[in-house]
């Protein structure tokens, strides 16, 4: 099983839906969780932390479910823009290493 | 401010040499950790460094290696390659080690033949 697993997609959205995907982690000991958009052949920028509480920015929400070890990101009101592939990371708290899931790609279609 | 940068942008090599991978991180920050990314798939983590130290390595062959000089630029050093090395080469800057974000390079590309 690997340590952060993702539903790779693609999930194709109209514009203006709302969208949420989920990530599951495997390492109960995973303390910290990011969001990072990847766009084609580019390097990840981070999207958002998520922490215990949950995080929004936006048209942009993260929570975390520590229960059943997933986190999930929800977009609302969807943009063309929002199209590229999210890829969900867990940092280890032993060692702080980030593991990184194979993300997921949303395709927005007018 | 310049973010990270990373030098080459592409590379092609062949089977059994060697290549030498370059990074500067944000200016200010201490950290630089090194990825792996193959089509598809998500980052690999090779290597952190903080403060010229080796403070993480990923499940990679001693064919991998790298170092931080003193203004905490870093070289990532890949010998005898194979045509599997054939990926996205991504650098990461942060402020230190830890929950600290990190911020990206636009990688290099290398392409083994």
């Amino acid at each position: 099983r690997k340590e952060v697993e993702q539903d790779p997609g693609p999930f194709n959205v109209p514009e203006g839906a709302t969208v949420a995907f989920n990530c599951t982690y495997s390492n109960s000991a995973s303390q910290s969780f990011f969001w990072y958009r990847q766009d084609c052949r580019k390097e990840p920028k981070l999207l958002m932390s998520v922490y215990s509480s949950g995080n929004e920015d936006g048209r942009f929400t993260a929570q975390l479910n520590r229960a059943s070890q997933y986190i999930s990101l929800l977009i609302r009101d969807s943009k063309l823009s929002d199209s590229a592939t999210y890829l969900c990371v867990a940092v280890m708290d032993s060692n702080y290493q980030l593991i990184w899931g194979a993300g997921t790609k949303l395709i927005i279609k007018p | 401010d310049a973010g990270v940068t990373q030098s080459p942008t592409h590379l092609i090599k062949t089977r059994g040499q060697h290549v030498t991978l370059r990074c500067s991180p944000i200016s200010g920050h201490k950290s630089v950790s090194w990825y792996q990314q193959v089509l598809g798939q998500g980052p690999q983590f090779i290597f952190q460094y903080y403060e010229k130290e080796e403070r993480g390595r990923g499940n990679f062959p001693d064919r991998f290696s790298a170092r931080q000089f003193p203004n905490y630029s870093s070289e990532l050093n890949v010998n005898a390659l194979l045509l599997g090395d054939s990926a996205l080469y991504l650098c990461a800057s942060s402020l230190g080690t830890g929950m600290y974000t990190q911020y990206f390079g636009p990688g290099t590309r290398l392409t083994v033949l």
